[in-house]
């Protein structure tokens, strides 16, 4: 697609139950990156995967998140045991990696799932 | 650590007036700098960014490494300015925004 696809647009879901959530990013980037956006805040960085690996991972909150890439393509975030504090926008960006100088490159963001937990 | 301070959650400035939106940075090593924005309805975008020293939609921002701000400026404010705008910094592997500015412009 043209540009970074995220699935699903809205979730609902209770307390403790187990939440999927799916990007999709513009073909040919390598780099993506999952933020998290609460209400009134900036995007809060969770994970990064360079292809396939978790190049940094620091920013997942507990061990109940856990992301993949198997295939350096789509990426699944996903959170068990899910808890209300869980409730946020999560935003999916990706990028084409440039050399050494990562950041030189422009992140390009999906529209966000916005996951609500009660 | 790293961290971005943006000041102002809201902002109004008339049609036709400067506007200023601030952006301080917290960052030992060489920072790169960006001002994304998010318009009604669409997606987070970048706007500007530091090393290319453009200017995008009449909007400019200058890294003052000893003030370490990166403010984002515009002469004339135009309603479709009005918009949520985000600094970022990025290090490494990541990109960290600050908590951002709600400009609205009025007619």
């Amino acid at each position: 697609g043209a540009g970074v696809s995220q699935t699903p647009s809205n979730k609902v879901t209770e307390k403790g139950k187990y939440v999927e959530l799916r990007c999709d990013p513009i073909s040919g980037h390598t780099a993506l990156y999952w933020y998290r956006q609460s209400l009134g805040q900036g995007p809060e960085f969770l994970i990064y995967f360079q292809g396939t690996g978790a190049a940094d991972d620091s920013g997942l909150p507990n061990d109940r998140f856990f992301a993949v890439r198997p295939e350096g393509s789509v990426s699944t975030l996903k959170i068990q045991r899910t808890e209300r504090g869980d409730s946020a926008v999560y935003l999916c960006a990706s990028s084409k990696r440039q050399g050494a100088w990562a950041n030189t490159g422009e992140l390009f963001f999906g529209e966000g799932s916005r996951l609500t937990v009660l | 650590a790293q961290r971005v301070t943006q000041p102002e959650k809201l902002l109004s400035v008339f049609k036709g007036a400067p506007v200023e939106l601030k952006c301080n940075y917290s960052y030992s090593g060489s920072p790169e700098l960006f001002w994304y924005v998010q318009y009604s309805r669409q997606r987070l975008q970048l706007l500007l960014r530091h090393i290319s020293r453009e200017s995008i939609k009449g909007f400019t921002a200058d890294l003052n490494k000893g003030e370490t701000s990166f403010h984002l400026k515009k002469p004339f404010a135009q309603e479709e300015d009005s918009a949520m705008y985000y600094c970022a910094l990025g290090t490494g592997n990541q990109f960290y925004f600050g908590t951002g500015t709600s400009l609205t412009v009025i007619p």
